[in-house]
């Protein structure tokens, strides 16, 4: 299985919205509807931000979004704030109890 | 609460062996899958491998299969991930996360990551 590919960094001021991209195939991205959402501040354990591409965990502050258009996953921030600052990943249900993650990328608020 | 907690940090030498844990409380430890994560430095997450731990049915990624050892200990709420000979590439941070249920495919639990270095 080969990462899902996500960009490595995306920026945006305080207010503005950012979206990442997640692209995987067939056989996890676009073959199931069961892709996460992980925010992982350096150090600290990586928490769900998004689950089954569009639901979001009790918490979870309603300006995480996800959706998914064939084979290609996306999280969008909305009304960023300091602390969204973090790492994100992806993760993709690939089927047989296997599971991909993205490359991950930067969020930096300016 | 539910916590996974995992043990400390490992520094060690190539060809040796470790056995790393992650310790589940809070929940019923048989009803859920723990996954294990590789972060190797500047690197992105890495799924390894998966374990029942009501009967330790363990699937692996084919990247790990073969390289590492998955295992759980119900009696004691504790999963584990072992080597036999470490190298030096098997520096890097590893997280065990809890699937969240039965046909939910994502992961709603974390340790804070058991930190592995391989160094002669």
């Amino acid at each position: 299985q080969s990462a899902l590919t996500q960009p490595r960094s995306v920026s945006g001021s305080p207010g503005q919205s950012v979206t990442i991209s997640c692209t995987g195939t067939s056989r996890d991205v676009g073959g199931y509807d069961l892709v996460s959402w992980y925010q992982h501040h350096p150090g600290k354990a990586p928490k769900l931000v998004i689950y089954d591409v569009t639901k979001r965990p009790s918490g979870v502050p309603d300006r995480f979004s996800g959706s998914k258009s064939g084979s290609t996953a996306s999280l969008t921030i909305s009304g960023l704030q300091a602390e969204d600052e973090a790492d994100y990943y992806c993760c993709s249900y690939a089927g047989g109890f296997s599971y991909v993650f993205g490359g991950g990328t930067r969020v930096t608020v300016l | 609460e539910v916590q996974l907690v995992q043990s400390g940090a490992e520094v060690e030498k190539p060809g040796e062996s470790l056995k790393i844990s992650c310790k589940g409380t809070g929940y019923s430890f048989t009803d859920h899958w723990i996954a294990w994560v590789r972060q190797v430095p500047g690197r992105g997450l890495e799924w390894m491998g998966i374990i029942y731990p009501g009967d330790s049915d363990t699937r692996y990624s084919p990247s790990f299969q073969g390289q590492v050892t998955i295992s759980a200990d119900k009696s004691i709420t504790t999963a584990y991930l072992q080597w036999t000979s470490l190298k030096p590439s098997d520096t890097a941070m590893y997280y065990c996360a809890r699937r969240a249920s039965r046909d939910q495919e994502y992961f709603d639990n974390w340790g804070q990551g058991t930190l592995v270095t391989v160094s002669s």
